[in-house]
């Protein structure tokens, strides 16, 4: 089945405990984002990644960290997280030849007290 | 910059009915508008896409309209249906130098009354 994973799906940490998101997609995906979903404001794009070893900020990086390796995994890394960082996140991956239709993984509540 | 809002953050319709949720953008240096559906508890998923060239795309009881003139992008479902009930979010994708720009409106949240 194609699909895109994350993990964990829910985290509680606490201020200054470093963290890693995982994402991972099986569908060959050149281009693979992360986003931040807050109550009102919609989602918010962090990195992308047009493809392997390529990587750039979205409108909100501050305070994340990313790495694309490998085309299937592209991990989010907080290395110090911070309360105003507590979010919905989400993965997403694409054809560059449509990227206009992203596939999004199921979300990571992260709570961070 | 660049910006996409919606108008309304709930729509409330009744089944059976056709719905029509608008957007607005600034700036049109856009090379694509999508409309993304969101479930409770899931990641958006991918209803349909118009270039910025089109006018009009038609999908599965879905139309999108884009009025260029008044910078103003629509969704149209029709025979709305419980399984419409979702939140839903107009994206404009622009190609720039070395990547894409993804940018989400706050999201209406549709409601399907039986």
């Amino acid at each position: 089945e194609a699909q895109v994973t994350q993990n964990p799906r829910y985290l509680i940490t606490v201020t200054g405990k470093k963290l890693t998101v995982t994402c991972s997609q099986n569908m060959n995906h050149e281009y693979m984002s992360w986003y931040r979903q807050d109550p009102g404001l919609g989602l918010r794009q962090i990195y992308y990644s047009m493809n392997v070893e390529v990587t750039d900020k979205g409108d909100v990086p501050e305070g994340y960290k990313v790495s694309r390796k490998e085309k299937r995994n592209f991990p989010l890394i907080l290395e110090s997280p911070s309360p105003n960082q507590t979010s919905l996140y989400f993965c997403a991956s694409s054809s560059t030849g449509t990227v206009y239709e992203q596939y999004f993984g199921p979300g990571t509540r992260l709570t961070v007290t | 910059g660049e910006s996409v809002g919606l108008h309304l953050p709930t729509l409330s319709v009744q089944e059976g009915d056709n719905s029509i949720i608008n957007c607005a953008y600034s700036n049109s240096a856009s090379d694509y508008f999508i409309w993304y559906k969101q479930e409770s508890g899931k990641g958006p998923q991918f209803i349909i896409d118009i270039r910025s060239n089109m006018d009009k795309r038609q999908g599965q009881r879905v139309t999108v309209l884009l009025n260029k003139t008044v910078k103003h992008l629509s969704l149209q479902i029709a025979a709305t249906q419980p399984g419409d009930s979702a939140v839903y979010f107009c994206v404009r994708e622009s190609v720039r130098t070395g990547g894409f720009k993804t940018i989400f409106g706050a999201g209406t949240r549709l409601f399907v009354k039986a």
